[in-house]
Protein backbone atom coordinates (compact mmCIF):
# COMPACT_ATOMS: atom_id res chain seq x y z
CA UNK A 1 0.00 0.00 0.00
CA UNK A 2 0.78 3.19 -0.15
CA UNK A 3 2.94 5.06 2.86
CA UNK A 4 4.70 8.80 4.08
CA UNK A 5 7.85 8.51 6.13
CA UNK A 6 9.11 12.36 7.61
CA UNK A 7 11.54 12.82 10.12
CA UNK A 8 10.38 13.22 13.38
CA UNK A 9 9.76 16.04 15.89
CA UNK A 10 9.86 18.59 16.83
CA UNK A 11 12.14 20.22 15.31
CA UNK A 12 13.93 23.23 16.55
CA UNK A 13 15.79 26.32 15.02
CA UNK A 14 16.96 29.78 15.54
CA UNK A 15 15.72 31.95 12.92
CA UNK A 16 17.20 32.40 9.45
CA UNK A 17 19.00 29.17 9.73
CA UNK A 18 18.31 26.69 7.36
CA UNK A 19 15.50 24.26 7.10
CA UNK A 20 15.25 20.83 5.63
CA UNK A 21 12.25 18.74 6.58
CA UNK A 22 13.07 15.09 4.73
CA UNK A 23 9.76 12.96 3.37
CA UNK A 24 10.38 9.70 1.71
CA UNK A 25 6.97 7.88 0.11
CA UNK A 26 6.37 4.59 -0.74
CA UNK A 27 3.47 4.18 -3.91
CA UNK A 28 1.78 2.14 -6.73
CA UNK A 29 1.78 4.10 -9.34
CA UNK A 30 3.08 7.54 -10.22
CA UNK A 31 1.68 9.80 -7.32
CA UNK A 32 1.47 13.67 -6.51
CA UNK A 33 2.88 14.80 -3.16
CA UNK A 34 2.20 17.65 -1.21
CA UNK A 35 2.94 19.48 1.81
CA UNK A 36 0.43 20.89 4.29
CA UNK A 37 0.86 23.15 7.11
CA UNK A 38 -0.95 23.23 10.01
CA UNK A 39 -0.98 26.69 12.35
CA UNK A 40 -1.19 26.76 15.84
CA UNK A 41 -5.26 26.89 16.14
CA UNK A 42 -5.71 26.38 12.63
CA UNK A 43 -6.76 23.71 10.05
CA UNK A 44 -4.58 22.03 7.72
CA UNK A 45 -3.64 23.72 4.43
CA UNK A 46 -1.71 23.50 1.34
CA UNK A 47 1.52 24.49 1.24
CA UNK A 48 2.97 23.22 -1.94
CA UNK A 49 2.21 20.11 -4.18
CA UNK A 50 4.35 18.96 -7.53
CA UNK A 51 2.93 16.67 -9.67
CA UNK A 52 5.01 14.90 -11.47
CA UNK A 53 9.00 13.97 -11.34
CA UNK A 54 11.50 16.50 -11.07
CA UNK A 55 8.58 19.25 -10.87
CA UNK A 56 9.74 21.70 -7.76
CA UNK A 57 6.77 22.91 -6.05
CA UNK A 58 6.94 26.50 -3.92
CA UNK A 59 5.09 29.10 -1.92
CA UNK A 60 6.02 31.18 0.55
CA UNK A 61 9.98 30.54 0.80
CA UNK A 62 9.34 27.11 1.12
CA UNK A 63 10.58 24.54 -1.82
CA UNK A 64 10.24 20.75 -2.43
CA UNK A 65 10.94 18.60 -5.70
CA UNK A 66 10.37 15.36 -6.52
CA UNK A 67 12.58 13.47 -7.11
CA UNK A 68 11.05 9.80 -8.29
CA UNK A 69 14.90 8.29 -7.98
CA UNK A 70 15.06 8.74 -4.09
CA UNK A 71 11.03 8.28 -3.84
CA UNK A 72 11.44 11.98 -2.06
CA UNK A 73 9.92 15.24 -1.47
CA UNK A 74 12.07 17.03 1.04
CA UNK A 75 10.81 20.43 2.45
CA UNK A 76 13.28 23.31 2.48
CA UNK A 77 13.30 27.34 2.89
CA UNK A 78 16.75 28.89 3.04
CA UNK A 79 16.03 31.27 6.13
CA UNK A 80 13.26 30.48 8.65
CA UNK A 81 10.80 32.83 10.81
CA UNK A 82 9.16 32.57 14.12
CA UNK A 83 5.84 32.76 12.06
CA UNK A 84 7.10 29.35 10.13
CA UNK A 85 6.76 27.48 13.70
CA UNK A 86 3.51 25.10 12.56
CA UNK A 87 3.41 21.40 12.02
CA UNK A 88 3.94 20.10 8.57
CA UNK A 89 3.19 16.95 6.84
CA UNK A 90 3.99 15.80 3.66
CA UNK A 91 1.04 13.66 2.01
CA UNK A 92 0.53 11.89 -1.64
CA UNK A 93 -2.53 11.08 -4.19
CA UNK A 94 -2.33 8.41 -6.47
CA UNK A 95 -5.58 8.75 -8.01
CA UNK A 96 -7.19 6.19 -10.25
CA UNK A 97 -10.45 6.82 -8.80
CA UNK A 98 -8.63 7.17 -4.98
CA UNK A 99 -8.55 10.85 -3.80
CA UNK A 100 -8.07 10.53 -0.35
CA UNK A 101 -4.62 11.31 0.48
CA UNK A 102 -2.31 9.37 2.90
CA UNK A 103 -0.43 11.46 5.06
CA UNK A 104 2.78 11.24 6.93
CA UNK A 105 3.08 11.61 10.92
CA UNK A 106 4.13 15.16 10.76
CA UNK A 107 7.12 17.19 12.02
CA UNK A 108 6.17 19.97 14.67
CA UNK A 109 8.57 22.95 13.56
CA UNK A 110 9.71 25.18 16.28
CA UNK A 111 11.55 28.55 15.66
CA UNK A 112 13.19 30.67 18.40
CA UNK A 113 13.97 34.43 18.18
CA UNK B 1 -15.18 32.85 0.89
CA UNK B 2 -16.22 30.64 4.02
CA UNK B 3 -14.65 27.56 4.72
CA UNK B 4 -15.45 24.25 5.90
CA UNK B 5 -17.29 24.60 8.32
CA UNK B 6 -17.48 21.64 11.38
CA UNK B 7 -19.53 21.30 14.35
CA UNK B 8 -19.15 20.50 17.73
CA UNK B 9 -15.44 21.58 18.02
CA UNK B 10 -14.40 19.93 21.31
CA UNK B 11 -16.74 16.52 22.57
CA UNK B 12 -16.15 14.63 25.57
CA UNK B 13 -18.34 10.87 25.54
CA UNK B 14 -18.10 7.78 27.42
CA UNK B 15 -17.54 4.88 25.29
CA UNK B 16 -20.45 2.89 24.43
CA UNK B 17 -22.60 5.64 23.50
CA UNK B 18 -23.01 7.52 20.96
CA UNK B 19 -21.96 10.88 19.04
CA UNK B 20 -22.35 13.08 15.84
CA UNK B 21 -20.44 15.59 13.98
CA UNK B 22 -21.66 17.62 11.35
CA UNK B 23 -19.28 19.36 7.89
CA UNK B 24 -20.99 22.06 5.93
CA UNK B 25 -18.24 22.36 2.97
CA UNK B 26 -17.13 25.12 1.00
CA UNK B 27 -20.47 26.19 -1.51
CA UNK B 28 -20.20 24.19 -4.89
CA UNK B 29 -17.77 21.81 -4.04
CA UNK B 30 -18.57 18.49 -4.81
CA UNK B 31 -16.59 16.22 -3.20
CA UNK B 32 -16.62 15.76 0.21
CA UNK B 33 -14.12 14.00 2.51
CA UNK B 34 -14.29 12.76 6.33
CA UNK B 35 -10.63 12.05 8.06
CA UNK B 36 -9.86 10.89 11.04
CA UNK B 37 -6.38 12.36 13.24
CA UNK B 38 -5.28 9.97 15.89
CA UNK B 39 -2.77 12.10 18.34
CA UNK B 40 0.54 12.21 16.89
CA UNK B 41 -0.30 10.47 13.44
CA UNK B 42 -1.12 12.11 10.02
CA UNK B 43 -4.42 12.39 8.55
CA UNK B 44 -6.47 8.53 7.68
CA UNK B 45 -8.99 9.17 4.92
CA UNK B 46 -12.81 7.25 6.64
CA UNK B 47 -15.00 8.25 3.74
CA UNK B 48 -15.11 10.20 0.43
CA UNK B 49 -18.30 11.65 -1.16
CA UNK B 50 -18.81 12.23 -4.34
CA UNK B 51 -22.11 14.83 -4.48
CA UNK B 52 -24.41 12.62 -2.46
CA UNK B 53 -22.42 9.29 -3.51
CA UNK B 54 -19.89 7.01 -1.84
CA UNK B 55 -16.49 7.00 -3.68
CA UNK B 56 -14.25 5.46 -1.19
CA UNK B 57 -15.02 3.88 2.56
CA UNK B 58 -12.77 1.16 2.63
CA UNK B 59 -11.30 2.35 5.82
CA UNK B 60 -14.34 3.05 7.59
CA UNK B 61 -15.27 0.83 9.95
CA UNK B 62 -18.90 0.19 9.27
CA UNK B 63 -19.94 -1.88 12.33
CA UNK B 64 -20.12 1.44 14.39
CA UNK B 65 -18.89 4.27 11.97
CA UNK B 66 -21.55 5.41 9.11
CA UNK B 67 -21.60 8.93 7.66
CA UNK B 68 -24.22 10.34 5.19
CA UNK B 69 -24.50 13.37 2.78
CA UNK B 70 -27.86 13.91 2.24
CA UNK B 71 -29.00 16.33 -0.89
CA UNK B 72 -24.68 16.11 -1.93
CA UNK B 73 -23.81 19.42 0.51
CA UNK B 74 -23.59 19.22 4.44
CA UNK B 75 -22.51 15.93 5.75
CA UNK B 76 -22.93 13.94 9.35
CA UNK B 77 -20.45 11.67 10.62
CA UNK B 78 -21.77 9.16 13.61
CA UNK B 79 -20.27 6.31 15.87
CA UNK B 80 -21.75 4.20 17.53
CA UNK B 81 -21.21 2.60 20.01
CA UNK B 82 -17.95 4.94 20.40
CA UNK B 83 -14.44 3.26 22.03
CA UNK B 84 -11.55 4.09 23.40
CA UNK B 85 -9.65 4.51 20.35
CA UNK B 86 -12.00 6.34 18.42
CA UNK B 87 -10.33 9.27 20.40
CA UNK B 88 -9.48 11.69 17.84
CA UNK B 89 -10.00 14.69 15.73
CA UNK B 90 -12.62 14.22 12.61
CA UNK B 91 -11.43 16.11 9.72
CA UNK B 92 -13.89 17.37 6.87
CA UNK B 93 -12.74 18.51 3.87
CA UNK B 94 -14.13 19.66 0.32
CA UNK B 95 -13.15 20.49 -3.32
CA UNK B 96 -14.19 21.16 -6.27
CA UNK B 97 -13.73 17.93 -8.01
CA UNK B 98 -11.96 14.56 -7.88
CA UNK B 99 -8.11 14.27 -8.11
CA UNK B 100 -4.72 16.50 -8.05
CA UNK B 101 -5.86 19.40 -9.87
CA UNK B 102 -8.64 20.04 -6.92
CA UNK B 103 -7.14 20.84 -3.46
CA UNK B 104 -8.86 19.90 -0.63
CA UNK B 105 -9.65 22.51 2.22
CA UNK B 106 -9.93 21.35 5.44
CA UNK B 107 -12.19 22.93 8.37
CA UNK B 108 -10.91 22.97 11.93
CA UNK B 109 -11.71 19.77 12.85
CA UNK B 110 -13.82 18.18 16.16
CA UNK B 111 -11.85 16.38 19.06
CA UNK B 112 -13.26 13.74 20.44
CA UNK B 113 -12.35 11.96 23.84
CA UNK B 114 -13.80 9.00 24.44
CA UNK B 115 -13.29 8.23 28.24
Amino acid sequence: GNSVTQMEGPVTLSEEAFLTINCTYTATGYPSLFWYVQYPGEGLQLLLKATKADDKGSNKGFEATYRKETTSFHLEKGSVQVSDSAVYFCALLTGGGADGLTFGKGTHLIIQP
Amino acid sequence: EAGVAQSPRYKIIEKRQSVAFWCNPISGHATLYWYQQILGQGPKLLIQFQNNGVVDDSQLPKDRFSAERLKGVDSTLKIQPAKLEDSAVYLCASSLGRGVPYEQYFGPGTRLTVT
